[in-house]
This record gives structure tokens, C-alpha cells and sequence, in this order.
């Protein structure tokens, strides 16, 4: 079975520029996550979906930042527009349902915004 | 505000030996408990999971559990330099919203 597929796996880019990143769950499961991981803070859950409603979003750090999950197999984070402090590996995460709460997360996307 | 808390390490253990890592956690109401391990540079990988009071093994991997304490451990039995790594330990409520400790860097030696 495919993991949890993210795109790109890298990312360089300008301050200022959109970024968008991608997230493919693992098929039949309901909950999706977006984190940030950082040396500084660590990893920090941003927001997370279920059945593609998003259910909390305390954890994004602005209004540059906005996550969408158009349906059960697709979800993009958006940063608009990016800064340098943005740079971090950003993972997503998904679980099968609300009595299994394993995550499974995918490779990553490394961002650099230069 | 939930925290998780783990000794940051690093962690240094000869080959074969036991590795103990600790995990504490400030939310009483807490409802499942989880171990990943994550390799520098690629995704935190699930290790183990544990919902009740008690040891859960698998392999040589060993999860306690201890809800009074607020405390969970992850010991792993004759340690090899593979399982050099960030072990991090994720905490749960009724939901599926995780808060991950800062993680415990293992460093196993040959």
C-alpha cells in the first residue's frame, strides 16, 4: 500500500513568494495533519482535518498560512507570502479513524525560503 | 496547555545493551500513547502504541504505561547501532490532536 505521498520534497524560494505544498493520504483514512518541525520548536501540529472538515487550526501561526482539503484525497498548505522564518521541514500526517489514532506521516517537504 | 515532556539527550548506550527513555505528561485526562522514532533526516516513523496501564512488548521493544504517574517509558532490549535515532513520544486525548514531546536523541554504540 502507498504511504502518505507529499510534494514537492524540496523547495527553494524568494521571500515573498507563494509556496504551496501537497498532501496525498493514505487511502480510507479520515484524518489528515499538517506539521512543521523545526530544531528550535520541534514538531508542531498546524491543523488537522477530518473527513476533510478542518477541525482545528490553533496551530497556524498566521493568516499567510492556509490549509484546504478539497476532498478525501487531497489537502494543500499555503504560505502567501512567504518569509525566511517559514523554513522547516513540513510533514503531513494521516490517521484511519476516530478509534484508531495512529499517524502515519509522509517523507516531508524541506522548505527554504531564502 | 498540554505538554510532553522528554529528556533531550543525547542518550549513549553500548551495543546490546537496554535503552530507557522516559516521557511525561501533564494532561491527566490523556487517553493513548505513542513512540516514533525518526532518523535524521526522513519522517517520524510509529514504533509503538499504548492505551492501558501496564507493558505492552513487541520485539524488543517494550512500552510502560503508567496513567498515575503521568508517565510513560519506551525500553529497547539489546540495543544495535540501527536503532540510533530521535525517539519521540506523543500524547492524545479523546481526539486525534497528538502534542509531541521535543524527542530523545539515542545514540547506540558499537
Amino acid at each position: 500500500d502507498a504511504g502518505v505521498i507529499q510534494s514537492p520534497r524540496h523547495e527553494v524560494t524568494e521571500m515573498g513568494q507563494e509556496v504551496t505544498l501537497r498532501c496525498k493520504p493514505i487511502s480510507g483514512h479520515n484524518s489528515l495533519f499538517w506539521y512543521r518541525q523545526t530544531m528550535m520548536r520541534g514538531l508542531e501540529l498546524l491543523i488537522y482535518f477530518n473527513n476533510n472538515v478542518p477541525i482545528d487550526d490553533s496551530g497556524m501561526p498566521e493568516d499567510r498560512f492556509s490549509a484546504k482539503m478539497p476532498n478525501a484525497s487531497f489537502s494543500t498548505l499555503k504560505i502567501q507570502p512567504s518569509e525566511p522564518r517559514d523554513s522547516a521541514v513540513y510533514f503531513c500526517a494521516s490517521s484511519p479513524t476516530r478509534n484508531r489514532v495512529e499517524q502515519f506521516f509522509g517523507p516531508g517537504t524541506r522548505l527554504t525560503v531564502l | 496547555q498540554k505538554e510532553v515532556e522528554q529528556n533531550s539527550g543525547p542518550l549513549s548506550v553500548p551495543e546490546g545493551a537496554i535503552a530507557s527513555l522516559n516521557c511525561t505528561y501533564s494532561d491527566r485526562v490523556s487517553q493513548s500513547f505513542f513512540w516514533y522514532r525518526q532518523y535524521s533526516g526522513k519522517s517520524p516513523e510509529l514504533i509503538m502504541s499504548i492505551y492501558s496501564n501496564g507493558d505492552k512488548e513487541d520485539g524488543r521493544f517494550t512500552a510502560q504505561l503508567n496513567k498515575a504517574s503521568q508517565y510513560v517509558s519506551l525500553l529497547i532490549r539489546d540495543s544495535q547501532p540501527s536503532d540510533s535515532a530521535t525517539y519521540l513520544c506523543a500524547v492524545g486525548g479523546y481526539g486525534q490532536n497528538f502534542v509531541f514531546g521535543p524527542g530523545t536523541r539515542l545514540s547506540v554504540l558499537p
